[in-house]
């Protein structure tokens, strides 16, 4: 079965601090994509960021970096510079690459909480 | 400017009830999604639909039903038979194979009165 884990409920942080949520998942696959998502209060599903397993190099989007290590499975988010706006809940999800079916697999969401 | 949208934001159905859920997505992406979104569960899957006319049931199909005779279309019915059914409902769709992750609507908030 694949699953994804987010152990933190929930996290905070102060304006303009540096944030991480962790993501492990669980899978006996060795080629497939990661994401971050974020729901603000609007709810709207944002994408954050993507993670190919075949390169070893973390992505990067502006603020926004993982910290991929595929020996252990686990997929960490780092924000940086923490701005209010950035308060939602995360997803970390999963999918196989090759797989015809296209799904992704959800973990339960981190709640972040930005405080000025 | 393409997108999903998901009407309507609120539905209220009362016990017993059938109610249907509209998805349309002008993306021309082959594949679209139902998730149900609960507190502290994450996202579930209910159904999924890679081609027009062909779907397959997700993790917690039972109560729900779908049909896909447009590609840009994906409507989920909410059937009397889901014993839960007050939640936020979230259809998505991507391209064939759902390389670069989903395009999400904005989502449905069903209450059960």
């Amino acid at each position: 079965a694949q699953t994804v884990t987010q152990s933190q409920p929930e996290m905070s942080v102060q304006e303009a601090e540096t944030v991480t949520l962790s993501c492990t998942y669980d899978t006996s696959e060795s080629d497939y994509y990661l994401f971050w998502y974020k729901q603000p209060p609007s709810r709207q599903m944002i994408l954050v960021i993507r993670q190919e397993a075949y390169k070893q190099q973390n992505a990067t989007e502006n603020r926004f970096s993982v910290n991929f290590q595929k020996a252990a499975k686990s997929f960490s988010l780092k924000i940086s510079d923490s701005q209010l706006g950035d308060a939602a809940m995360y997803f970390c999800a999963y999918r196989i690459r090759g797989s015809t079916l296209g799904r992704l697999y959800f973990g339960r969401g981190t709640q972040l909480t930005v405080w000025p | 400017d393409g997108g999903i949208t998901q009407s309507p934001k609120y539905l209220f159905r009362k016990e017993g009830q059938n109610v249907t859920l509209s998805c349309e997505q002008n993306l021309n992406h082959d594949a679209m999604y139902w998730y149900r979104q609960d507190p502290g569960q994450g996202l579930r899957l209910i159904y999924y639909s890679q081609i027009v006319n062909d779907f397959q049931k997700g993790d917690i199909a039972e109560g729900y039903s779908v049909s896909r005779e447009k590609k840009e279309s994906f409507p989920l019915t909410v059937t009397s038979a889901q014993k839960n059914p007050t939640a936020f409902y979230l259809c998505a769709s991507s391209i064939s194979g759902g390389h670069y992750g989903y395009t999400f609507g904005s989502g449905t908030r069903l209450t059960v009165v």
